[in-house]
């Protein structure tokens, strides 16, 4: 069983728009959530990372979570046609030495 | 600083062959991570050391896969008997293990079966 969901499974989004990816986990016992980005062809290269209840920014990109709900969301702002890519949600637990736990993925496409 | 290294870069190979793959993960980083992502999936963990000792390889298929870092630093995953399921990407990533680090991740082999 999945035990990372993310949804949509693909996104588009006009350039210079916003895009909202969600995630979220069903194990209680995960404590760090992670965004990252895979373009086509390459490997997957860390966006964000989040423990904390609350809202991180890193220049367009943005993380929530919500730990009482396990779920977190990136949302981009300013979308570019860049930012085209595969983006995939981990999580991971205390004591696993950073094992992640991978969702399926949301695809974007933003398009000029 | 140089990151983790996998090799070769692409392999096709018939059904019942074997294939090899090798992984020099960043210097320093105790944690070593060996994942197979099929075509426009995410990366499934298949096994996974902090030095040289195994932390958990229930998702490898034994029968068929293993996985080897003798001396806590290189890495060699071996698949013994190819099948067409396996075609994937598999991706070597590295950490220093400890809560909250960041995992990085090599190119990856592409794997087709044929």
């Amino acid at each position: 069983q999945q035990k990372v969901q993310q949804s949509p499974e693909s996104l588009i989004v006009p350039e210079g728009g916003m895009a909202s990816l969600n995630c979220t986990s069903s194990d209680r016992n995960v404590d760090y959530f992670w965004w990252y980005r895979q373009h086509s062809g390459k490997s997957p290269k860390m966006l964000m990372s989040i423990f904390s209840n609350g809202e991180k920014e890193e220049g367009r990109f943005t993380v929530h979570l919500n730990k009482a709900s396990l779920h977190t969301s990136l949302h981009i702002r300013d979308s570019q046609p860049s930012d085209s890519a595969l983006y995939l949600c981990a999580a991971s637990k205390p004591g696993s030495f950073n094992k992640l736990t991978f969702g399926a993925g949301t695809r974007l496409a933003v398009c000029p | 600083e140089a990151g983790v290294t996998q090799s070769p870069r692409y392999a096709v190979l018939q059904e019942g062959q074997a294939v090899s793959f090798w992984c020099d993960p960043i210097s320093g980083h105790d944690t070593l991570y060996w994942y197979q992502q099929p075509r426009d999936q995410g990366p499934q963990l298949l096994v996974y050391f902090r030095d040289e000792a195994v932390i958990d390889n229930s998702q490898l298929p034994s029968d068929r896969f293993s996985a080897v870092r003798p001396k806590g630093t290189n890495s060699t995953l071996k698949i013994q008997s190819a099948k067409q399921g396996d075609t994937a990407t598999y991706l070597c990533a590295s950490s220093p293990g400890t809560g909250g680090t960041e995992v990085f991740f090599g190119k990856g082999t592409r794997l087709t079966v044929v």
